[in-house]
């Protein structure tokens, strides 16, 4: 089973400015990589993934992540967050289809 | 749209109580998932489901157990509800693998034991 680590448990940000989320997970052969967005009190929903072809991938809500095979990472990125950003953001692996999980990173947007 | 659903967003059980947790999806999907989530811990996988009437343990089955009767039904049981059970859950389908895309989410149900 995949192993994956967020590396930061709290990213506070300003708005319109940009965010970097991070996220490595154990290497492994034909690994999918995905990242989940969790309002309040709601459920998961998919920002991006990644399954293969091109390695930088676009998501919802001006959202990309760049998937790197050799440092076994995938980090996510935005250029520019709103206050509606706020939220835990979820990286997940899998290489058949049981998903592991990071911890989450809660992004708090200030103005 | 895919859609999985919980039966219920809030619960409040009594300890030594047996709870179900009601989920169903309307894909036909082939897997589906029961997870935990804590703060700090992230999601955790209690159990999984690659057809009707298989199951498999996850990472943490201990006080857990499923059922999974028809494809689009698969129900977490807990035996007796104790306090350290309080958590959000969260349930999931996705294809199976061979044309895997990925896993959706319910909206979970958030469990309180008193």
């Amino acid at each position: 089973a995949q192993s994956v680590t967020q590396l930061d448990s709290q990213v506070p940000v300003f708005e319109e400015a940009p965010v970097e989320l991070r996220c490595n997970y154990s290497s492994s052969v034909s690994v999918y990589l995905f990242w989940y967005v969790q309002y309040p009190n709601q459920g998961l929903q998919l920002l991006l993934k990644y399954l293969s072809g091109s390695t930088l991938v676009k998501g919802i809500n001006g959202f990309e992540a760049e998937f790197n095979k050799s440092q076994t990472s995938f980090h996510l990125r935005k250029p520019s967050v709103h206050i509606s950003d706020t939220a835990e953001y979820f990286c997940a692996a899998t290489n058949d289809y049981k998903l592991s999980f990071g911890a989450g990173t809660t992004v708090t947007v200030r103005a | 749209d895919v859609k999985v659903t919980q039966s219920s967003r809030y619960l409040v059980k009594r300890t030594g109580e047996k709870v179900f947790l009601e989920c169903v999806q309307d894909m036909d999907h082939e897997n589906m998932f029961w997870y935990r989530q804590d703060p700090g811990l992230g999601l955790r996988l209690i159990y999984f489901s690659y057809d009707v009437k298989m199951k498999e343990k996850g990472d943490i089955p201990e006080g857990y157990s499923v059922s999974r009767e028809k494809k689009e039904r698969f129900s977490l049981i807990l035996e007796s509800a104790s306090t350290n059970q309080t958590s959000m859950y969260l349930c999931a389908s996705s294809p199976r693998q061979g044309r895997y895309t990925e896993a959706f989410f319910g909206q979970g149900t958030r469990l309180t034991v008193v």
